[in-house]
């Protein structure tokens, strides 16, 4: 079964204690990216990856990292997570097709609650 | 700076009317435009998308419609029904090197019974 799967899909952690969202997909999709979601913000995209070693910032970049050292794997990292990082977070996948590098439709895995105290 | 925009947070519909969803943007570069279907507690799943170069996509009750001129699109459902009651997020995304993908704020949509 195509799939994107998230993990935790909760977690309550203090401030500045760092954690890593991991995130998986079987797919052998080239794109992988996060996004949170807030209330009246819709989906914001923090990072994005075109394939392995190849990552770039979204539109909400500060306070996290991410790495793609395999296709499959494109794990989330809070270094000092802040009580404004808490929100809802998704991972997501997709294929890029054609000479223009079409990104196509999304998988998203089930999310991550996330809260900073 | 929004630059997809669902200007309608909300949307009541009676079941089997027309659903009508609209989504608006401000950058021309956008060459590819899709919409989603959120559940609470679950992740958006894809509906329909639409390339720059056509001005009508059609996939069974959902049929979305670019107007580039006016850098606007809808997101049709006919007949809508209950189960289409969810949250609908368009997106947008350009090709050429710079694969951002750019959200809408949402809008959540009831179909009354």
């Amino acid at each position: 079964e195509a799939q994107v799967t998230q993990n935790p899909r909760y977690l309550i952690t203090v401030t500045g204690k760092k954690l890593t969202v991991t995130c998986s997909q079987n797919m052998n999709h080239e794109y992988m990216s996060w996004y949170r979601q807030d209330p009246g913000l819709g989906l914001r995209q923090i990072y994005y990856s075109m394939n392995v070693e190849v990552t770039d910032k979204g539109d909400v970049p500060e306070g996290y990292k991410v790495s793609r050292k395999e296709k499959r794997n494109f794990p989330l990292i809070l270094e000092s997570p802040s009580p404004n990082q808490t929100s809802l977070y998704f991972c997501a996948s997709s294929s890029l097709r054609g000479a223009g590098r079409m990104n196509t439709e999304a998988f998203f895995g089930q999310g991550t609650r996330l809260t900073v105290v | 700076d929004q630059q997809v925009k669902q200007n309608s947070p909300s949307l009541s519909v009676q079941e089997g009317r027309i659903s009508i969803l609209n989504c608006d943007y401000t950058n021309s570069m956008f060459d590819y435009f899709l919409w989603y279907k959120k559940y609470p507690a679950e992740g958006p799943t894809f509906l329909i998308s639409i390339s720059s170069i056509k001005d009508k996509n059609e996939d069974g009750r959902f049929t979305v419609f670019l107007n580039k001129s006016a850098k606007h699109l809808s997101l049709h459902i006919v007949p809508s029904q209950p189960g289409d009651s969810a949250v609908y997020f368009c997106a947008a995304s350009y090709s050429g090197g710079y694969q951002k993908v750019t959200f809408g704020t949402g809008t959540k949509l009831q179909v009354i019974p």
